[in-house]
Parts: structure tokens; sequence; C-alpha cells
């Protein structure tokens, strides 16, 4: 069964860069039909995606955050993360990675996900 | 970027009932290209519902997804104990921009 579990900081300080990193396990990251994105949730608020990668490392990012979103990958380590610099309290969230369907025209919808992790901006 | 309004926000309602959720995109979502997932407190989001009708694997038949255009609906057919929760729609029909609608909470009346 297809694993994925975030890990990094739960706590980084406003104008800092968060890091985390998504784990994926029982399944390899260089399928061909999947994506591998980052969602956040801010604390009793909606869902918003953040971006996905490819294994190749193409890569699509939300408009209104790819100023400052870095996401990567490591095959190798069948690994993706996600850098988000320049943060504020509005960026306190619970962070999830899940596996993004691959469609012809581009990703879709999201059909695994990790169970998250809160990180907290605050000084 | 493609808007998603959902409503009601929160629809109180007691197990054996039905219940119809709404999810309204500001444009056309492209070949019907709509998801709904259910989120349980503390637990990730589950996918429910991809390409507006379609369920995905290990959903009960309960649940069914319809709508096109601009104007998508999901329905409970008849509510049990573990379907209260938040519920969730995304578009994919702009791929470069994913986006969720706002949530609606379905609670024991």
């Amino acid at each position: 069964q297809l694993q994925l579990q975030e890990s990094g900081p739960g706590l980084v300080k406003p104008s800092e860069t968060l890091s985390l990193t998504c784990t994926v396990s029982g399944g390899s990251i260089s399928s061909s039909s999947y994506y591998w994105g980052w969602i956040r949730q801010p604390p009793g608020k909606g869902l918003e995606w953040i971006g996905s990668i490819y294994y190749s490392g193409s890569t699509y990012y939300n408009p209104s955050l790819k100023s400052r979103v870095t996401i990567s990958v490591d095959t190798s380590k069948n690994q993706f993360s996600l850098k988000l610099s320049s943060v504020t309290a509005a960026d306190t969230a619970v962070y999830s990675c899940a596996r993004v369907v691959l469609l012809w025209f581009g990703t879709a919808y999201f059909d695994f996900w990790g169970q998250g992790t809160l990180v907290t901006v605050s000084s | 970027e493609i808007v998603l309004t959902q409503s009601p926000g929160t629809l109180s309602l007691s197990p054996g009932e039905r219940a119809t959720l709404s999810c309204r995109a500001s444009q056309s979502v492209s070949s019907s290209y709509l998801a709904w997932y259910q989120q349980k407190p503390g637990q990730a989001p589950r996918l429910l519902i991809y390409d507006a009708s379609s369920r995905a694997t290990g959903i009960p038949d309960r649940f069914s997804g319809s709508g096109s255009g601009t104007d998508f609906t999901l329905t409970i057919s008849r509510l049990e104990p573990e379907d209260f929760a938040v519920y969730y729609c995304q578009q994919y029909g702009s791929s470069l921009a994913l986006t969720f609608g706002g949530g609606t909470k379905v609670e024991i009346k």
C-alpha cells in the first residue's frame, strides 16, 4: 500500500525558509503516471494547493505562491521536498504531501495523501 | 484561476437522511474535471469522486457525483454515522492552477 510521510521542523521563524520532505513508500516516485504535490491547510480553514513535481523535475506552482516556492525531487531516496521562503504567520498550516494523478493534459486530482504535519511560524 | 464556492457551509442532518452538497465554479470547468474529498478531524482528505461522477476505489455507492460546466453536486443517499465530516471539491480543468472549494461540513442534527 502506498504511504507518504511528511517530515521537517514544526516551528519556523518569520522571514526564514520552511523546509519539508515527503518520503514515499510502497511505490516508486519515478512512475510515469503521477506527479507529487504539496497542499496546505491553515488551522480551521480550507485546502490550498502549493505545487506539484514530476520525477523528471518538471514543476507546476500555485501562481499566488510561485515567487516563494521551490519543490524538488530525489528519486534515489524516493522523496520530494518543499521550500517556502520568507514565511510569515499566514503560512502557519498543516502541510500535506500527496500523489497527483497525471492525465493527458496535465495534473489532476490527489489520490493518496500523507497525514500532514503542522508548521507554525512564530518567533 | 477558477474559484470554487461550496454551499451550504454547514449541513445539519440525521443518519439515514440524504445529503446534497453544491460546488459552483466561477467559470466553466472543462470536461467536468472535478473531484470531491472527505476529511474527518485529524485525518488526511480521502478522494471520493473524480471526473465529476466516477467513484474512487473502495468508495460506497451511496456517494454519487453529478454536474457539468459550473455547477456540481455531491449526493450522499443515506447518511451513515461515519459520513459526518467536511467535504471539499477541487477542479483540475485548469491544471496550471488547481483549486479547492472552501468546504461543506456535514454535522449530526
